[in-house]
C-alpha cells in the first residue's frame, strides 16, 4: 500500500490567515492526488483533484500543488466556513489510500 | 443532482456479516462510473473498502479483500456491501460514494451521508 502522511495533524489559525497543509506519499503517485474537506457529522467534500485542479463550485481561495511524493493544499485567506478537517487521497493505482487528516481550528 | 443513501442494520454481532445497500438517485448506475464504499473510524481515519462498475467489475482494498463483496443491482439503481466475520475493528461510519471517472481510479465526487455500524453482541 502507498502510505500518505499529512502534516501537521492540527493547525491553529485565524480568519484571514494563509494556511498550508502538506501530504507526502511513500512512493511516487505522479499527480493522482485529491483533497477533501470534512465537517463534523458530514461526508467529505471534494476540493481538489489531480493535485491542482479545482473541483467545480469550490472557492478559488483553495489551491493545490505538487507532484511525485510531495503535495500541498493552500487556503489563501482562511474564512469562518473553512474550519474543518482536511484529507489527502491518492488514487494512483487500484489500492487507494487516504491521509490521516489535518484539523484546522480557530486560534 | 446525484444523491446516494446508505441503508442497513446499525448493529451487527461479532463474527457475523455486515450488509449495507446504497441507493442512487439522479443518475443511472448503468450509465457509467465506478461506485465505492469508504469507512471512517476514530482509530483509522478514512479507509477505502472497494469499488464496482455497472458491469460488475470490482476492485478491493487488499487488506479487506478476503472478507468483502461488493455487488450491483442496476434494475434497482443500487449497489451493496457485504463484510464477513466482523470484529470491533469494523465499527465505523460507512459511506457510499461515486468515483468521478470510469477509465481508472478517480476521486469521489458524490457521497452519501454515511451510516454508523456498531459491532456488539
Amino acid at each position: 500500500d502507498i502510505q500518505m502522511t499529512q502534516s501537521p495533524s492540527t493547525l491553529s489559525a485565524s480568519v484571514g490567515d494563509r494556511v498550508t497543509i502538506t501530504c507526502r506519499a511513500s512512493q511516487s503517485i505522479t499527480s493522482w492526488l485529491a483533497w477533501y474537506q470534512q465537517k463534523p457529522g458530514k461526508a467529505p467534500n471534494l476540493l481538489i483533484y489531480k493535485a491542482s485542479s479545482l473541483e467545480s463550485g469550490v472557492p478559488s481561495r483553495f489551491s493545490g500543488s505538487g507532484s511525485g511524493t510531495e503535495f500541498t493544499l493552500t487556503i489563501s485567506s482562511l474564512q469562518p466556513d473553512d474550519f474543518a478537517t482536511y484529507y489527502c487521497h491518492q488514487y494512483n493505482n487500484y489500492s487507494q489510500t487516504f491521509g490521516q487528516g489535518t484539523r484546522v481550528e480557530i486560534k | 443532482q446525484v444523491q446516494l443513501q446508505e441503508s442497513g442494520p446499525g448493529l451487527v454481532k461479532p463474527s457475523e456479516t455486515l450488509s449495507l445497500t446504497c441507493t442512487v438517485s439522479g443518475y443511472s448506475i448503468s450509465s457509467s462510473y465506478y461506485w465505492g464504499w469508504i469507512r471512517q473510524s476514530p482509530g483509522k481515519g478514512l479507509e477505502w473498502i472497494g469499488s464496482i462498475f455497472h458491469s460488475g467489475n470490482t476492485y478491493y482494498n487488499p487488506s479487506l479483500r478476503s472478507r468483502v463483496t461488493i455487488s450491483v443491482d442496476t434494475s434497482q439503481n443500487q449497489f451493496s456491501l457485504k463484510l464477513t466475520s466482523v470484529t470491533a475493528a469494523d465499527m465505523a461510519v460507512y459511506y457510499c460514494a461515486r468515483e468521478g471517472g470510469a477509465a481508472r481510479p478517480t476521486p469521489f465526487d458524490y457521497w452519501g451521508q454515511g451510516t454508523l455500524v456498531t459491532v456488539s453482541s
